[in-house]
């Protein structure tokens, strides 16, 4: 069983453009989260979605960052008009429940550097 | 809102001393707590969790016990190994809190020297 995989692992984008972050679930997953980690910074929540849903974007910037988890494919959280404080790594997370006890699967992450 | 303090690093010990990372936590409502551990260049990997209070959570000789009265969760091992050196990260979740994801300490690098 395939764990969570996050592509690229690598994204470099210049000031302005935009990026896009692809996260698979492990299979049989219904549950998405994105994390992300900035230089001397833990790791933040952003937004958890389900299969069409967003359920919680408390975590989201209000502004140039969206995620989406369709039916089909994998979720995607895009960022327009990347900044240099756009900078690092982001992580989706994915679980079978929406249960607070239970454990939630990383992906390797994505590092993203915005020059 | 829900936070959670972790003694900063690095931390440097040798091999088959006795490991302590503190964590302390703040919640608004009742958490499941967790250790997840990072090496590099991966992502976390749950390393044990504890649910209610007085819990022990377990696995690979570690272990953390959760404790309502002092809002702690500490991590401890006995005998450290080099392959023990990593990140390691305190965390929460407190559905009471609104928040589905979780909240988590700004980790602790542990470095075992041979």
């Amino acid at each position: 069983n395939a764990g969570v995989m996050q592509n690229p692992r690598h994204l470099v984008r210049r000031r302005g453009q935009e990026a896009r972050l692809r996260c698979s679930p492990m299979k049989g997953h219904s549950h998405v989260y994105w994390y992300r980690q900035l230089p001397e910074e833990g790791l933040k929540f952003m937004v958890y979605l389900q299969k069409e849903n967003i359920i919680d974007e408390s975590g989201m910037p209000k502004e140039r960052f969206s995620a989406e988890f369709p039916k089909e494919g994998p979720s995607i959280l895009r960022i327009q008009q990347v900044v240099r404080g756009d900078s690092a790594a982001y992580f989706c997370a994915s679980s079978p429940f929406r249960r607070e006890d239970y454990e939630q699967y990383f992906g390797p992450g994505t590092r993203l550097t915005v020059t | 809102g829900n936070s959670v303090t972790q003694m900063e690093g690095p931390v440097t010990l040798s091999e088959e001393a006795f490991l302590t990372i503190n964590c302390t936590y703040t919640a608004t409502g009742y958490p499941s707590l967790f250790w997840y551990v990072q090496y590099p260049g991966e992502g976390l990997q749950l390393l044990l969790k504890a649910t209610k209070a007085d819990d022990k959570g377990s696995n690979k000789g570690f272990e953390a016990t959760y404790r309502k009265e002092t809002t702690s969760f500490h991590l401890e091992k006995g005998s450290v190994q080099v392959s023990d050196s990593a990140v390691y990260f305190c965390a929460l979740i407190d559905s009471g809190g609104g928040a589905d994801g979780l909240t988590f300490g700004k980790g602790t690098h542990l470095i075992i020297q041979p």
